[in-house]
């Protein structure tokens, strides 16, 4: 499998901060990676995919960006209702992977 | 609106069968892969295997191979997810999920969710 690494594992910030989660591959993926959001006792959301596309409707603060093994999500200035916990998802190789997640708090 | 909507919690006892159901609204159902992820309590997300409604044609994680069965009926608009003989270990929340474009790579996401099925598995 094509293990997915993040850093950190959960974060401390405040509304206004700019915040940047990373994703690293084991592998070599291309642009095929997908951020998702997931709100406690929620389904995951997706944010971006392949890489640096925004889905509809999401906000422009988030961003991705990344090639290879190493992706980050950048959330430009920090929301209350961006508290969550992210995940990202290589979709190269299957099976399927997803990291480990980031917890973003509140400080 | 694209919705998926899934069948209710449920309880079984080690070694009982279960079927969970996943049903989509809004699109074209038969056309758009539909994927099942696992969430154990507290932990993250693990992809299980996918299915395409118009053809049955499913991939499973090597995970998951031979411990569940993944199969779609698409007069109905519904997948499926199926446990012969449950074990406690497989108490968890089961997420279905559409896929934009499985094995497309750029467009390969889960796009739309369905709200969540938790399975407790106790004696």
């Amino acid at each position: 499998d094509n293990q997915m690494t993040q850093s950190p594992s959960s974060l401390s910030a405040s509304v206004g901060d700019r915040v940047t989660i990373t994703c690293r591959a084991r592998q070599a993926i291309s642009i095929y990676l997908n951020w998702y959001q997931q709100k406690p006792g929620k389904a995951p959301k997706l944010l971006i995919y392949a890489a640096s596309r925004l889905q509809s409707g999401v906000p422009s603060r988030f961003s991705g960006s990344g090639s290879g093994t190493d992706f980050s999500l950048t959330i430009s200035s920090l929301q209350p209702e961006d508290f969550a916990t992210y995940f990202c998802q290589q979709s190269y190789f299957l099976p399927l992977t997803f990291g480990g997640g980031t917890r973003v708090d509140i400080k | 609106e694209v919705q998926l909507v899934q069948s209710g919690p449920a309880v079984r006892k080690p070694g009982q069968s279960l079927k969970i159901s996943c049903k989509g609204t809004g699109y074209r159902f038969s056309n758009y892969w539909i994927g099942w992820v696992r969430q154990m309590p507290g932990k993250g997300l693990e992809w299980m295997g996918i299915i395409y409604p118009d053809d049955s044609d499913a991939r499973y994680s090597p995970s998951f191979q031979g411990q569940v069965t993944i199969s779609a009926d698409k007069s109905v608009n519904t997948a499926y997810l199926q446990w012969r003989s449950l074990k406690a270990s497989d108490t968890a929340i089961y997420y279905c999920a559409r896929n934009l474009d499985f094995s497309s790579g750029a467009n390969d996401a889960f796009d739309f969710w369905g709200q969540g099925t938790m399975v407790t598995v106790s004696s």
